[in-house]
C-alpha cells in the first residue's frame, strides 16, 4: 500500500530557504501517468496547489510562487523534495505531499491526488 | 483569491442531503475533469470524487459528482455527523499549467 511521508524542519527563519522531503514507499515512484505533488495549507485558509514532478523530471509550478519554488525528485531514493527560497510568514502552513494521477482522458485532462501524506507543520519566524 | 469559487459554508440536518457547488471556467473546469475532497483538520485530505463523477473503492454512494459547462456540484445524501468537514473540489487550469482548488466549503450538520 503506497504511503508517502514528509519531513523537514519545523521551524524556519524569514528570509531563509524552507527544504521538505516527501519519502514515498509501498510502491514505485517511477510509474507513469503518475505526478508527485507539493500542496500547502496556511492557518485558517484553504488548500493551496505548490507544484508537482514527474518520475522524469517534467515539472509544473503555481504561478504565484513559481519564482521562488523548487521540486525535485530522487527515483532511487524514492523521495521528492520541495524547496521554498526567501520565505516569509505568509508561507507558514501545513505542507503535505501527495500523487496525482495525471493523464488525457477523453481529450480532456484528469488530475486528480488520490495518496496523501500526513502533512508536517512549518512555521516561519525569528 | 481562489481560481475555483465555492461557497463558504453550508448546512442540513441529519439524513438530509446537501450540495456543494464549485465554479469556475473554460480554462479548468469547462475543459478538464473535476475532482472533489474531504478534509478534516488536522488530517490528511481524502479523495471522494475523481474525473466528475467517479468514486474511490471505499467510497460510499451517498457522496456523488456532477459537472456541466463551467461548473461542478458535490452532493452528499444521508448526511450524518462525521460528514461534517472542509470540502474542495479541484481541477487542472490549461492556461496557468497548474493544479487549482477552490477556497473550500464548510459542511455542518446541524
Amino acid at each position: 500500500q503506497l504511503q508517502l511521508q514528509e519531513s523537514g524542519p519545523g521551524l524556519v527563519k524569514p528570509s531563509e530557504t524552507l527544504s521538505l522531503t516527501c519519502t514515498v514507499s509501498g510502491a514505485s515512484i517511477s510509474r507513469g501517468s503518475y505526478y508527485w505533488v507539493w500542496i500547502r495549507q496556511p492557518p485558517g485558509k484553504g488548500l493551496e496547489w505548490i507544484g508537482s514532478i514527474s518520475y522524469s523530471g517534467t515539472t509544473y509550478y503555481s504561478p504565484s510562487l513559481k519564482s521562488r519554488v523548487t521540486i525535485s525528485v530522487d527515483t532511487s531514493n524514492k523521495e521528492f523534495a520541495l524547496k521554498v527560497t526567501s520565505v516569509t510568514a505568509a508561507d507558514t502552513a501545513v505542507y503535505f505531499c501527495a500523487r496525482m494521477r495525471g493523464a488525457a482522458v477523453a481529450g480532456k485532462l484528469s488530475s486528480y491526488m488520490d495518496v496523501w501524506g500526513k502533512g508536517t507543520t512549518v512555521t516561519v519566524s525569528s | 483569491q481562489s481560481v475555483l469559487t465555492q461557497p463558504p459554508s453550508v448546512s442540513a440536518a441529519p439524513g438530509q442531503k446537501v450540495t456543494v457547488s464549485c465554479s469556475g471556467s473554460n480554462s479548468n473546469i469547462g475543459n478538464n475533469y473535476v475532482s472533489w475532497y474531504q478534509h478534516l483538520p488536522g488530517t490528511a485530505p481524502k479523495l471522494l470524487i475523481y474525473e466528475n463523477d467517479k468514486r474511490p473503492s471505499g467510497i460510499p454512494d451517498r457522496f456523488s459528482g456532477s459537472k456541466s459547462g463551467t461548473s461542478a456540484t458535490l452532493g452528499i445524501t444521508g448526511l450524518q455527523t462525521g460528514d461534517e468537514a472542509d470540502y474542495y473540489c479541484g481541477t487542472w487550469d490549461t492556461s496557468l499549467s497548474a493544479g487549482v482548488f477552490g477556497g473550500g466549503t464548510k459542511l455542518t450538520v446541524l
